[in-house]
């Protein structure tokens, strides 16, 4: 079992719909949950972290997190074909050591 | 300059070559990090540097040898390498744990 799980994609939405973006891990013990976007050719860049269960706000991005099922998800409302990226889920579970998933390619069609 | 700088931004060497990449960080964060990227694999963290000491060695074969002589700098010493340690090598630094802000990479191309 991989440590963080993503669907790979394509996810194709069309634009002004709510993309869901989805995130699975393996270790209980992970503390703080983070998602990076990268678009291609370019470097990966923090957009959201949440650490508590629950929802966590900002903007049109809205990360969901469940530690029971050891869920992370991050919704972004009103998708623009500048959203059109891989997003990466990233784990950590103690010291610096940050776990990443595959990504997920999202692709906002006009 | 600002942000998180990387040279060189492309590489090629043959297997029996020494090279080195760089890594410069100015936004005075404690922590330096080497991650590597290839095509269809999740980024894999090589090393962890806090206020210049080792923290993490995510059992990174020896011919990959990093070294932070401060803060600010990191570099990535490579030599005898294989074709399949092509990938995109990526420098990040943090203040706080997992809120990494990446370099633009350096592409490596082993012949």
């Amino acid at each position: 079992q991989k440590e963080v799980e993503q669907n790979s994609g394509p996810l194709s939405v069309p634009e002004g719909a709510i993309a869901s973006l989805n995130c699975t891990y393996s270790d209980r013990g992970s503390q703080s949950f983070f998602w990076y976007r990268q678009y291609s050719g370019k470097s990966p860049e923090l957009i959201m972290f949440i650490y508590s269960n629950g929802d966590k706000e900002d903007g049109r991005f809205t990360a969901q997190l469940n530690k029971a099922s050891q869920y992370v998800s991050l919704l972004i409302r009103d998708s623009q074909p500048s959203d059109s990226a891989t997003y990466l889920c990233a784990v950590n579970r103690a010291g610096n050591m940050l776990t990443f998933g595959g990504g997920t390619r999202l692709m906002v069609k006009p | 300059e600002t942000g998180v700088t990387q040279t060189p931004r492309h590489l090629v060497m043959g297997m029996t070559n020494k090279k080195s990449l760089k890594c410069e960080q100015h936004l005075g964060h404690n922590a330096m990090y080497w991650y590597k990227q290839s095509a269809k694999k999740p980024l894999e963290l090589m090393f962890v540097y806090n206020f210049k000491e080792q923290t993490e060695n995510n059992s990174v074969p020896s011919r990959f040898s990093p070294e932070c002589p401060n803060s600010s700098h990191l570099f990535l010493h490579l030599h005898t390498l294989q074709p399949e340690d092509s990938a995109l090598y990526l420098c990040a630094s943090s203040q706080e744990v997992g809120e990494l802000f990446f370099g633009e990479g350096s592409r490596l191309t082993v012949l």
